[in-house]
């Protein structure tokens, strides 16, 4: 059973508009979320990050929004620009912060058009 | 940030025969590995976590003799894929961190077992 679900594959956004990449997750024991960003044949970078505790972290374009009752977080990207276009994968960790072992969702790729 | 690299970048191998993947922390010492497995249009999924001078914590479902992991120094662990099999062709990505801060990830090495 997925513990962390991204269930759309794919996303197709016009560059400038907003981009928002959902995660659902079901283990409440997680406390600390990740989002990374993965180019074809390279390993995945860090985007950013959440903990439990707050509900919304921002750094720049990108912002994570937690919604815990939910079990569900977003990422948003505005503006979105063509070179955000990669595979966006959702994690979570049970570690209290320590991002010791990670449960990644399966990805969501999103495609910005010009 | 810091910066995690892996040897081979890709490997084609015989059915049968064994290969060893590296995973090196090139400007910190880690204390913590992890090697992540990804099939096509799958999310990446932990294998091991290895931490240095002790023996890998397997995940389940993850054949401990098959996939032999070596954490010998703070800079270094190596996954060994023994008796290789086409179904063993995949992507590994190994993650490394120092004392549970955040995981950097290698570049990933793509295996093809003929």
């Amino acid at each position: 059973d997925q513990q962390v679900k991204q269930n759309s594959p794919s996303l197709s956004v016009q560059e400038g508009r907003i981009s928002i990449l959902n995660c659902d997750y079901t283990n409440s024991m997680f406390d600390y979320f990740l989002w990374y960003k993965k180019y074809p044949a390279e390993g995945p970078t860090f985007l950013i990050s959440i903990s439990s505790i707050k509900d919304k972290n921002e750094d720049g374009r990108f912002t994570v929004f937690l919604n815990k009752s939910a079990k569900h977080l977003s990422l948003h990207i505005v503006p979105s620009q063509p070179g955000d276009s990669a595979v966006y994968f959702c994690a979570a960790s049970a570690s209290g912060g320590s991002q010791g072992n990670l449960i990644f969702g399966k990805g969501t790729k999103l495609s910005v058009k010009p | 940030g810091a910066v995690v690299s892996q040897h081979p970048s890709w490997v084609i191998c015989k059915s049968g025969t064994s290969v060893k993947i590296e995973c090196r922390s090139l400007d910190f010492q880690a204390t913590t590995m992890f090697w992540y497995r990804q099939f096509p249009k799958q999310s990446l999924m932990l294998m091991a976590t290895s931490n240095e001078g002790s023996k890998a914590t397997y995940e389940q479902g993850v054949e401990k003799d098959k996939f032999l992991i070596n954490h010998a120094s703070l800079t270094l662990s190596t996954l060994t894929v023994t008796s290789a099999h086409p179904e063993d062709s995949s992507f590994y990505i190994c993650s490394a961190n120092q004392d549970y801060n955040e995981q950097f990830f290698g570049p990933g090495t793509r295996l093809t077992v003929l």
